[in-house]
């Protein structure tokens, strides 16, 4: 079954502080895997997908098909930051549907 | 990217009634357009594939008389919920597939039925 998992809801940080969001997946052919991030009062927008493998806004995701996890890390976290970031998965068949993590709100603390 | 509109923003019906829900794709011809369903604090949940042309494809677990979905055309698709009751109040988003197949997501309709 497709399935992905972000285990934490909520991850509180300090300003400065490193950041780890999780997220693992379950997947049996080769999915495409991706970040997004919904500010207060925003739409979901995309923030960044594996196959691109970019920095944005100073966020990477590596995929690691052993642990089967696509973990989003930044080194220095911003007030800005802060939102919601879901994790979801795209599968090998093409149809562009997207399977979503639970989500997970990122609070950074000034 | 695509630019999505949804309309309207938020709808509050009483039980019963249908309700529309409208989802534009503004500066892109969309072939297909996903809704979803979002409660509260929750995850989005994918509903449909809405096919121009063509009749939708729903998820496991989704209504189709409930939740009438019809792509008359590139820039428009609509959701009508029928005869809605309490528990299909609900975030309703719906999103494009624009370039570099990246999916572009409408604001949101919020639903309350009383």
């Amino acid at each position: 079954a497709q399935r992905v998992t972000q285990p934490e809801k909520l991850l509180s940080v300090f300003k400065g502080a490193p950041v780890e969001l999780k997220c693992n997946y379950s997947y049996s052919g080769s999915p495409e895997l991706f970040w997004y991030v919904q500010y207060s009062r925003q739409r979901l927008q995309l923030l960044l997908r594996h196959i691109s493998r970019e920095s944005i806004k100073g966020f990477t995701a590596d995929l690691n098909k052993g642990e089967t996890s696509f973990h989003l890390k930044k080194p220095f976290a911003q007030e800005e930051d802060s939102a919601m970031y879901y994790c979801a998965l795209s599968g090998s068949s093409n149809t562009g549907k997207l399977i979503f993590g639970q989500g997970t709100t990122l609070q950074v603390k000034p | 990217g695509a630019v999505v509109s949804q309309h309207p923003s938020r709808v509050i019906c009483k039980s019963g009634t249908s309700v529309k829900i409208e989802c534009r794709s503004l500066d892109f011809q969309a072939t297909t357009m996903f809704w979803y369903r979002q409660f509260p604090k929750q995850s989005l949940m994918l509903m449909a594939t809405s096919n121009e042309g063509s009749k939708a494809t729903y998820e496991q677990g989704v209504e189709k008389d409930k939740f009438l979905i019809n792509h008359a055309s590139l820039t428009l698709s609509t959701l009508t919920v029928t005869s809605a009751h309490p528990e299909d109040s609900s975030f309703y988003i719906c999103s494009v597939i624009g370039g570099s197949e990246t999916q572009y997501f409408g604001p949101g309709t919020r639903l309350l039925v009383l």
